[in-house]
């Protein structure tokens, strides 16, 4: 039973452009809704969260928003560096609680 | 170093044979988790602990898992009789809290092959 799903296993952009990355999910229990990046034989990095009480978020190149009527997130990355591509997880997790549910992840390319 | 540190980081092993994987969570962060990502998969949960309190091991795909953390710190996880299914990067995490305002903090993971 997914509860985060990233329908796009790939996403490739020209260096400069914007990157949009998407995530839905299954119900509106949880709190935060968490981007991580992850890149070869490393583990995942925390990038950037969102409360479920907030529709956006940025800080720096990335932005990320919450549509809570879709039950979507995204996350934007502009301007995209060759240096982003990653694979890019979203996750969710309950306030006050500790459990994280990561999709599945969206690998991206930019291309210099 | 102050990050999550893994051992081995790659650790081929035959079918049927035990594996012990290492995690050292950063200093003073009480709780702690266990993923693996299997191949085109995402990160699944596996086991969490939180200070003295019993884990969760509501994750562990089977009675051959297992998982300690002495003393609050070093953890290792253990699985028994390995089979090839098991073979999948083995990713530690711990945080500060254990909380949704606590990121978790990753290590680089131990990449599991089980001929």
């Amino acid at each position: 039973d997914q509860q985060v799903k990233q329908n796009s296993p790939s996403l490739s952009v020209q260096e400069g452009r914007i990157s949009i990355l998407n995530c839905d999910y299954t119900n509106s229990m949880f709190d935060y809704f968490l981007w991580y990046k992850k890149y070869p034989a490393e583990g995942p990095t925390f990038l950037i969260s969102i409360s479920s009480i907030k529709d956006k978020n940025e800080d720096g190149r990335f932005t990320v928003f919450l549509n809570k009527s879709a039950k979507h997130l995204s996350l934007h990355i502009v301007p995209s560096q060759p240096g982003d591509s990653a694979v890019y997880f979203c996750a969710r997790t309950t306030s006050g609680t500790y459990k994280y549910i990561f999709g599945t992840g969206t690998r991206l390319k930019v291309l210099a | 170093g102050a990050g999550v540190s893994q051992s081995p980081s790659n650790k081929v092993t035959e079918k049927g044979k035990d594996v012990e994987l290492r995690c050292d969570p950063i200093s003073g962060h009480t709780a702690l988790y266990w993923y693996r990502q299997s191949l085109g998969q995402g990160l699944e949960f596996l086991i969490y602990f939180q200070g003295n309190s019993a884990p969760d091991k509501s994750g562990l795909p089977s009675d051959r898992f297992s998982a300690e953390r002495t003393g609050g710190s070093v953890s290792t996880l253990t699985i028994q009789r390995t089979q090839q299914e098991d073979s999948a990067v083995y990713l530690c995490a711990s945080s500060l809290l254990g909380l949704n305002n606590s990121p978790l903090h990753f290590g680089n993971g131990t990449r599991l092959t089980v001929t």
